[in-house]
């Protein structure tokens, strides 16, 4: 079974403060996707990575892809209360010949004003 | 907006009931993916079509059946239902099936089983 573990589980901090939360696994990802939950509401996607090394920004978000391609983190700057939700991290593994993606079980970010 | 819609958006049956969600994925898109969401199980993979014919299976249970029609829209039929599959069900679709397509969610279908 290939899991995928984030870390930390929870994260309360205020606004102004940075962040960083991490998605790893022991089996190498063919690519890798972050995504975004409100309660209640279907994940966002918020990034792809492929390439080992490979970093994408997106506003105060920095998408970082682990260079064996094991593992990736998210570093919020900044971060505001809009930023709160669920972040999870989807992986599909390299000996995968379909489309099934195995999602961690996310990260709860809290940003109190 | 995914461009993935689902309905109906919330379902509330009785246990030993039957029913079916719906969902229709992005335009070109030809993948459907199901997933169920619960709190204390995080988001699992159910099943996945692909151009009409299954592609991929998860954690799906046999009271649980799911297809793809010609149009490319797909259902999940749930039956004997028991208060444990009250959750949320996803859908989510991508062009292809490969290893680095992406997967846009719909919204969600609420399930409540009393």
């Amino acid at each position: 079974t290939q899991l995928l573990e984030q870390s930390p589980q929870f994260l309360s901090i205020q606004e102004g403060e940075n962040l960083t939360v991490y998605c790893n696994s022991s089996s190498v990802f063919s690519s890798l996707q972050w995504y975004r939950q409100e309660p209640g509401e279907g994940p966002v996607l918020l990034v792809t990575v492929v390439t080992g090394g490979e970093v994408k920004k997106l506003k105060r978000l920095t998408f970082q892809f682990g260079d064996a391609r094991k593992d990736s983190s998210l570093h919020i700057t900044a971060a505001q209360p809009g930023d709160t939700g669920l972040y999870l991290c989807a992986g599909l593994f390299y000996n995968t010949n379909a489309g099934k993606s195995t999602f961690g079980d996310g990260t709860t970010l809290t940003v109190k004003p | 907006d995914s461009g993935v819609t689902q309905t109906p958006k919330h379902l509330i049956t009785a246990t030993g009931q039957r029913v079916t969600l719906r969902c229709s994925p992005r335009s070109g898109d030809l993948s459907v993916y199901w997933y169920q969401q619960s709190l204390d199980q995080g988001l699992q993979f159910l099943i996945q079509y692909y151009n009409g014919e299954e592609r991929a299976k998860g954690n799906i249970l046999e009271r649980f059946s799911a297809q793809q029609f010609p149009d490319l829209h797909s259902e999940l039929n749930l039956s004997s239902l028991e208060l444990g599959d009250s959750a949320l069900y996803f859908c989510a679709s991508s062009p292809s099936w490969g290893a680095t397509d992406t997967q846009y969610f719909g919204p969600g279908t609420r399930l409540t089983v009393l």
